[in-house]
């Protein structure tokens, strides 16, 4: 069975203290890692997808990275407005459509 | 464009009742998905149509779930025999078909109360 997990479940930062998120997946044949960003009361919304081992992807404060077994979104500099829940989610290859599996998430609060 | 509608963006209604959910995906994407999310389970998959054919629903939880995509431009997930567990934020997202590798765009979601 897919399983993705994310660490931690919560995550506390002051205005510019850097931290890593961290999603590990037990995927059959992963298609693409993809990251959301989902604020209270909103979907999410899409923010990288990675597709193989060593790629990176980067967006303002943001840097995604994926390993065979997990992925790591890199958080530079943090501001308030940073704060969010981050899911993360992992597609297996199928024929019909594009299949998600998702993590629980992390909720990060980025303090002034 | 203007991404995923979905209507109503809330929704109270009393047990037993029925609701109807609404979703219009982005023009152009193959694939819709209905999700539900709550705090202790999270996001879970329902249902996901491609080319408006159901391709698996298994995550429909009982046969009072059912969605239909009678066209290309619009998807329906109705409840019947609401019941407090129900109650959960129903989000829509649609993608392009590239097998496997394709993004999903969500849409603002349905915030459903059960009283």
């Amino acid at each position: 069975e897919d399983q993705v997990t994310q660490s931690p479940e919560a995550l506390r930062l002051q205005e510019g203290e850097s931290s890593s998120l961290n999603c590990s997946y037990t995927v059959s044949g992963l298609r693409g890692l993809f990251w959301y960003r989902q604020d209270p009361g909103k979907g999410p919304e899409f923010l990288f997808t990675l597709y193989s081992a060593g790629e990176e992807k980067e967006k303002e404060r943001l840097k995604a990275t994926l390993t065979k077994k997990e992925s790591f979104l890199h958080i530079t500099a943090p501001k308030p407005e940073d704060s969010a829940t981050y899911l993360c989610a992992a597609s297996r290859g199928e024929t019909s459509g594009s299949r998600l599996t998702f993590g629980e998430g992390t909720q990060l609060t980025v303090n002034p | 464009d203007a991404g995923v509608i979905q209507s109503p963006r809330h929704e109270v209604t009393e047990m037993g009742q029925e609701v109807t959910l609404r979703c219009k995906p982005i023009s152009g994407h193959n694939s819709l998905f209905w999700y539900r999310q709550t705090m202790m389970r999270g996001l879970e998959l329902l249902i996901y149509f491609n080319n408006n054919v159901p391709i698996d629903d298994s995550g429909m939880p009982e046969d009072r779930f059912s969605a239909k995509m009678p066209n290309a431009s619009f998807s329906t997930l109705k409840i019947q025999r609401t019941q407090q567990e129900d109650s959960a934020v129903y989000l829509c997202a649609s993608s392009p078909q590239r097998g496997g590798r394709d993004t999903q765009y969500f849409g603002p979601g349905t915030r459903l109360t059960v009283l």
